[in-house]
């Protein structure tokens, strides 16, 4: 299993360029997340999803839209980006509830914008 | 989902015990508690969690106060490996919703 994979890695935007952030994951997950990290802060929560075709805002969704047309990707669209979304994205996934109930992370997307 | 607090930062020598406190004065019955580690550059690596009984994992250990209101995670044997970032969570186990992570702790493993 390759577990969560993101793409792509590292990315360098012009403001009001648009581009996509693509998760995966071969678990079988319902759940899917997007988060965001900034230089010495935890992780702030964009969106997330419950299942295929459902999705819902966190703490600091406006500037991103999501969609999760198959239970398997969950993707992260910047429609006009703006320097203050410079940053790091994560995507995770879990299952939905259960004793062990840990969220799996990818490795993260290093985005700039100038 | 309840509030934790963590020390922003600590050190531990290499080979030596790492004792990692957290605070959930407003957990409520039902509440887990998780712990996460994040090493530079990577994505959050989960490390264990526990509702109110002590719980062990090839990783660590996990201490909760009897009154449930704050726990502390042990590392038993630190090497320079662990040092990273570590979050504790507090939130309901079936929980499907979101999940918040504070700035955590820095810990630093000191040859």
């Amino acid at each position: 299993n390759a577990g969560v994979t993101q793409t792509p890695k590292f990315r360098v935007l012009k403001t009001g360029q648009s581009m996509t952030l693509l998760c995966a994951q071969d678990m079988n997950h319902e759940y899917m997340y997007w988060y965001r990290q900034d230089p010495g802060m935890g992780l702030r929560l964009i969106h997330y999803s419950v299942g295929e075709g459902t999705t819902a805002k966190g703490e600091v969704p406006d500037g991103y839209n999501v969609s999760r047309l198959k239970k398997q990707n969950f993707l992260l669209g910047l429609e006009s980006a703006a320097p203050s979304q410079t940053s790091v994205y994560f995507c995770a996934s879990k299952v939905p509830q259960g004793w062990n109930n840990e969220q799996f992370f990818g490795p993260g997307t290093r985005l700039t914008v100038l | 989902d309840a509030k934790t607090t963590q020390p922003p930062s600590m050190d531990c020598a290499e080979g030596r015990a790492a004792n990692l406190p957290c605070n959930h004065s407003t957990i409520s019955g039902n509440e887990y508690v998780y712990w996460y580690r994040q090493i530079h550059s990577q994505g959050p690596q989960y490390i264990i969690h526990g509702l109110k009984n002590n719980e062990t994992n090839e990783m660590a250990s996990l201490i909760i106060t009897e009154d449930r209101k704050s726990s502390t995670l042990i590392l038993p044997h630190a090497t320079l490996r662990d040092t990273a970032v570590y979050y504790c969570i507090v939130r309901e186990g079936t929980s499907y919703d979101k999940v918040i992570f504070g700035p955590g702790t820095s810990l630093s493993v000191i040859p």
